[in-house]
């Protein structure tokens, strides 16, 4: 257990649908990663936050967005779902925001029908 | 551009060893990291590396080679619970993680 933790586990919508994943980084860790995992592609990297702020972007789509709240943990939103939105989300956290040491939670499973 | 290249599958036997590759191409370079991931779960973290040379840990060993933008994940005494996908990701110089799409090995009695 990475002391990481992300809800829901699985989600199905349908295609249109938006939906938010939430995740809580570890205790003391200020940074939040989010990582997209397609069946046939690596970790995607889409963002960061650091204590509250934007801190590097990724292959994030313009129909996705983020944020952080005051007490870490992070938001991921996702609108205009498509079929090919249907992936594994992780969440990771680390202490700086530098990224070394990523710890990820268990991720969230989105199907898109 | 950005590009991490490593094997899509191995296979090795029970007790053996086993060398997995990867090849880096990044904006800048800040370190190396290596992941075990299982079927459906979270990546853990197996080691980094930013200096050249072989890093040990166990029955883990990882090396890397900057010039060559070279690394590889060597285990030991090969396991069964050794099956997972192994991911390398670079660190580029804006501290983003580009990963590669992983080698899945699987380890055979």
């Amino acid at each position: 257990d990475s002391g990481v933790t992300q809800t829901p586990k699985h989600l199905i919508t349908a295609t249109g649908q938006r939906v938010t994943l939430r995740c809580s980084p570890r205790s003391g860790d200020l940074s939040v990663y989010w990582y997209q995992q397609s069946l046939d592609q690596g970790l995607q990297f889409l963002i960061q936050y650091y204590n509250g702020e934007e801190r590097a972007k990724g292959n994030i789509l313009e129909r996705f967005s983020a944020q952080q709240f005051p007490d870490l943990h992070s938001e991921l939103n996702l609108s205009s779902l498509e079929l090919g939105d249907s992936a594994l989300y992780f969440c990771a956290s680390s202490v700086s925001g530098t990224g070394y040491e990523q710890y990820f939670g268990p991720g969230t499973r989105l199907t898109v029908t | 551009g950005q590009n991490i290249d490593q094997p899509t599958e191995m296979t090795a036997t029970e007790g053996a060893i086993v060398q997995i590759n990867c090849t880096y191409q990044t904006s800048g370079f800040n370190g190396l990291f290596w992941y075990q991931q299982h079927a459906g779960e979270a990546p853990t973290f197996l080691s980094y590396n930013v200096l050249d040379g072989l890093e040990e840990k166990g029955r883990f060993s990882s090396f890397l080679s900057r010039s060559k933008g070279y690394s590889y994940l060597l285990l030991k005494e090969l396991q069964m619970k050794d099956s997972a996908s192994y991911l390398c990701a670079a660190f580029d110089n804006t501290d983003k993680l580009i990963f590669g799409t992983g080698t899945r090995l699987q380890v055979f009695p």
